[in-house]
Formats: C-alpha cells, structure tokens, sequence
C-alpha cells in the first residue's frame, strides 16, 4: 500500500501564475479530502468528494481555487491567479466509508507546500 | 469561541514523565480523531473514537460524550513521541473541525 501520494512536494511560483496540486488516494477508499494548514489557521478543509462527487466545499476560500475528481484514482486543486497569501501547506487525505458516510480514519498524503511570491 | 480547543498548547516533559493532551468541542459530534503531525510535516492518525477508550502501544485515548471532553495520554514518554498533536472533531461523517494542535517536546 503506497499510502495517498501528493505532487509536487514544493511548489514555488509568482503571484498570478497558475498551480495545480495533484492526489492519488488509496485505491478503494470512496473518500477523498483537501485541507490547507496556515501557521495562523491551523488546518482547514477546503472541499471533500465521495465516489469522485463533490460534497462539500464551502470551505474554498474563493472562486481562484477550484478542485476536480475526474476519476477514483486522481485529484485535482488549482489556483488560478496564485496570490502570497495562498501560501501554505496543503494535505490531501483519504479514507474509505463503505459508501455510508460513516466515520473512518483518515490517511493523508505527505503534504504540498505552495510558496506564492 | 472555536469549536475545538486543546489545551496545552505547548508541553515540555521528561523521558519516561506521564503526559496528557486534552480536547473539548462544542459541536455535537459523531466521532472524535486524534492527529499526529511529525516536525517533517506527516500527519498521521492515531485514533478515531465515539466512546471509551482506546489503546496502542503506549498511547491512550478517552473521551467523555456527555462531558463533551477527550484526552491523550502518553505513558512513559520517550523524545520519538515529540510531535504536534492535533485533536479533530467530527461533525457527521469525516468532516472535520481541527484544534490548534498540542506542540509536544520530550527531553532526554
């Protein structure tokens, strides 16, 4: 079990330029999160799918950042125009509810950390 | 008021010292998760609990639903266990509400 799989583990890029963070959960888990950490923030979730549907995303700070699950393998954040205060770390984290929602630990990736200068 | 709130937010203990980590949330929740987070960054989950109490290895879990409370407990601690220490709440399903996380720091 290769555990989920982030990309890039750094990303440094210029204010206004596009990012995409990539996931790759682990296989047969139909949960699939993305969380932001800020040292003055903590850790927020931004937008959860279920079986590759979007639930809940009203933690998405603005219409910059969208997410998408094309496929129960793969995920998506991109932020088009980056801005400074986007910087952070950012988790994508898995976890399987048998289809019911009910609670199950999650597994996180190792982390993306976006440098906006 | 947030939601979540662990208290200490930094702890400084000898090796082998008793530590706990306490939680307290005022959202009705289904379950409650506790994170560790490794100074490289890795964030991995130790426990998900909706009663009682829970053990492995050296760590313990409890939590109290009328109390609206859980603790972490580590037994004879050892400077490996330095970490952040995060407690989460669960709403319904896996959406989360972090604490601001427990900064551990275990001497030699």
């Amino acid at each position: 079990d290769a555990g989920v799989i982030q990309s890039p583990r750094h990303e440094v890029t210029e204010m206004g330029q596009e990012v995409t963070l990539r996931c790759k959960p682990i296989s047969g888990h139909d949960y699939l999160f993305w969380y932001r950490q800020t040292m003055m923030r903590g850790l927020e979730l931004l937008i959860y799918f279920n079986n590759n549907v979007p639930i809940d995303d009203s933690g998405m700070p603005e219409d910059r950042f969208s997410a998408k699950m094309p496929n129960a393998s793969f995920s998506t954040l991109k932020i088009q125009p980056s801005e400074p205060r986007d910087s952070a770390v950012y988790f994508c984290a898995s976890s399987t509810g048998k289809g019911s929602g009910r609670n199950s630990p999650l597994h996180f990736g190792n982390g993306t950390r976006l440098t906006v200068t | 008021k947030n939601e979540v709130e662990q208290s200490p937010q930094n702890l400084t203990a000898q090796e082998g010292e008793f530590i706990t980590i306490n939680c307290s949330y005022s959202v009705g929740i289904s379950a409650l998760h506790w994170l560790q987070q490794h100074p490289g960054g890795g964030i991995v989950s130790l426990f998900m609990l909706s009663s009682g109490k829970k053990k492995h290895g050296r760590l313990i879990a409890t939590i109290n639903i009328q109390e609206k409370h859980s603790s972490l407990h580590i037994t004879a601690s050892h400077p490996r266990d330095s970490a952040v220490y995060i407690c989460a709440a669960s709403e319904y399903g896996n959406k989360l509400v972090f604490g601001a996380g427990t900064i551990l720091r275990v001497k030699s």
